[in-house]
């Protein structure tokens, strides 16, 4: 397997543009989690999907973002208008619920960059 | 409220020592612990999990972890360290009847010098 794919692997953009993040999950995990990585804060739960439908999205840091699953092998984070303060790295990771692995597994991220 | 700490930012050691990177969590039930692995540049990688069974937990490049259900601790350990272990560790726990979420520690960034 491949693994988690994520798209693109770096990305710079300006203020006020709209960014789009893309996930493949790994074949048959039906849980996708998209994270966000900073010095400051560290690693952050942004929101999850159990099986395409968003179970917690508590962790979403305004309107400004939103996510889908319109499937169960893609997912897509959008943030509409970025601003700087969103430069980071965006994981995602997926796993199986109910098959007794409990292990999440991660991209290799995109780095986001906003001017 | 899960919650996990790691009180060292920065563990160093030397090529050859033993290496002790510590986690302590709080859950409301019985946790799910786990340890991912970070290199620069990189997505994080699972090294190894507790879940339930002997306390002693054995991973991916000899990595090793103990379950101490008193001390609520899951310190991460290897016997002989590697120039190459050295990376950005995370720590995170599942409580068993909270779901899927995974709370992840701070991270600890580990040296270990030749």
């Amino acid at each position: 397997d491949a693994g988690v794919i994520q798209s693109p692997r770096h990305e710079v953009t300006e203020m006020g543009q709209e960014v789009t993040l893309r996930c493949k999950p790994i074949s048959g995990h039906n849980s996708l989690f998209w994270y966000r990585q900073t010095m400051m804060r560290g690693l952050e739960l942004l929101i999850y999907f159990n099986n395409n439908v968003p179970i917690d999205d508590s962790g979403m840091p305004e309107d400004r973002f939103s996510a889908k699953m319109p499937n169960a092998s893609f997912s897509t984070l959008k943030i509409q208008p970025s601003e700087p303060r969103d430069s980071a790295v965006y994981f995602c990771a997926t796993d199986f619920m109910g098959g007794g692995t409990d292990t999440q597994y991660f991209g290799p991220g995109t780095r986001l960059t906003v001017l | 409220a899960q919650s996990v700490a790691q009180p060292e930012d920065q563990v160093n050691v030397a090529e050859g020592n033993p290496l002790t990177v510590k986690c302590t969590y709080s859950v409301s039930g019985n946790p799910y612990l786990f340890w991912y692995v970070q290199y620069p540049n990189r997505g994080l990688q699972f090294l190894l999990k507790y879940i339930t069974g002997d306390n002693l937990v054995k991973g991916s490049y000899g990595f090793e972890a103990e379950f101490n259900k008193s001390q609520t601790s899951f310190h991460l350990k290897k016997p002989s360290a590697l120039v190459s272990d050295s990376a950005l560790y995370f720590c995170a726990v599942r409580d068993k009847n909270y779901g899927q979420n995974f709370v992840f520690g701070p991270g600890t960034r580990l040296s270990v010098l030749p």
